[in-house]
């Protein structure tokens, strides 16, 4: 049983360009959430979705950012136009359920020239 | 607003001593929380969890206990291998968000030489 997915693992953008960030959730698991990671900082919630919803996204930025989590296919952590304080680590996570453990992908760390 | 807090930044112990890790919070209403191992350049690893209606959970190696009235959780490890090393997050959530988004720590680095 495969784990969360990620990729890709590595990603450069410079200034104003788009990042695509996207993540498959582990088998039988409909629950998808993204954490970004801030340089020596704590993981911090950004967004939940379910399959076609977005339920909470009160940790996403108000602009640039957006997210959707598709009836097929990976779900995809967009940001428009970067700036150099968007270079952190991404993580997804998912679960079963909203009461069930988090389980997370190895992360895409996205530097912003 | 931190609402969880790993105070410590930075732990060191000796192989096969104890290892404990505290966490703190600050919102009553978290009543879940969990314990994550992190290795750079990896994802989190699930490593425990406790419900608020516990006060001790124990897997192996690994204890955590709650104390619901100072708000406080700590993570024991018995005996500590050089393998643990890693940044250990504190995450909590709360039922009542029915979300169930994890609010994590700072992390704390631990060190354990063989």
């Amino acid at each position: 049983n495969a784990g969360v997915m990620q990729n890709p693992r590595h990603l450069v953008r410079r200034r104003g360009q788009e990042a695509r960030l996207r993540c498959s959730p582990m088998k039988g698991h409909s629950h998808v959430y993204w954490y970004r990671q801030l340089p020596e900082e704590g993981l911090k919630f950004m967004v939940y979705l379910q399959k076609e919803n977005i339920i909470d996204e009160s940790g996403m930025p108000k602009e640039r950012f957006s997210a959707e989590f598709p009836k097929e296919g990976p779900s995809i952590l967009r940001i428009q136009q970067v700036v150099r304080g968007d270079s952190a680590a991404y993580f997804c996570a998912s679960s079963p359920s909203t009461q069930e453990t988090q389980y997370f992908g190895p992360g895409t760390r996205l530097l912003v020239l | 607003d931190q609402q969880v807090k790993q105070n410590s930044p930075s732990l060191s112990v000796q192989e096969g001593r104890i290892s404990i890790l505290n966490c703190d919070y600050t919102n009553s209403m978290f009543d879940y929380f969990l314990w994550y191992k992190k290795y750079p350049a990896e994802g989190p690893t699930f490593l425990i969890s406790i419900s608020s209606i516990k006060d001790k959970n124990e897997d192996g190696r690994f204890t955590v206990f709650l104390n619901k009235s100072a708000k406080h959780l700590s993570l024991h490890i018995v005996p500590s291998q050089p393998g643990d090393s890693a940044v250990y997050f504190c995450a909590a959530s709360a039922g009542s968000s029915n979300t169930g988004k994890l609010i994590f720590g700072q992390g704390t680095t631990l060190q354990v030489k063989p």
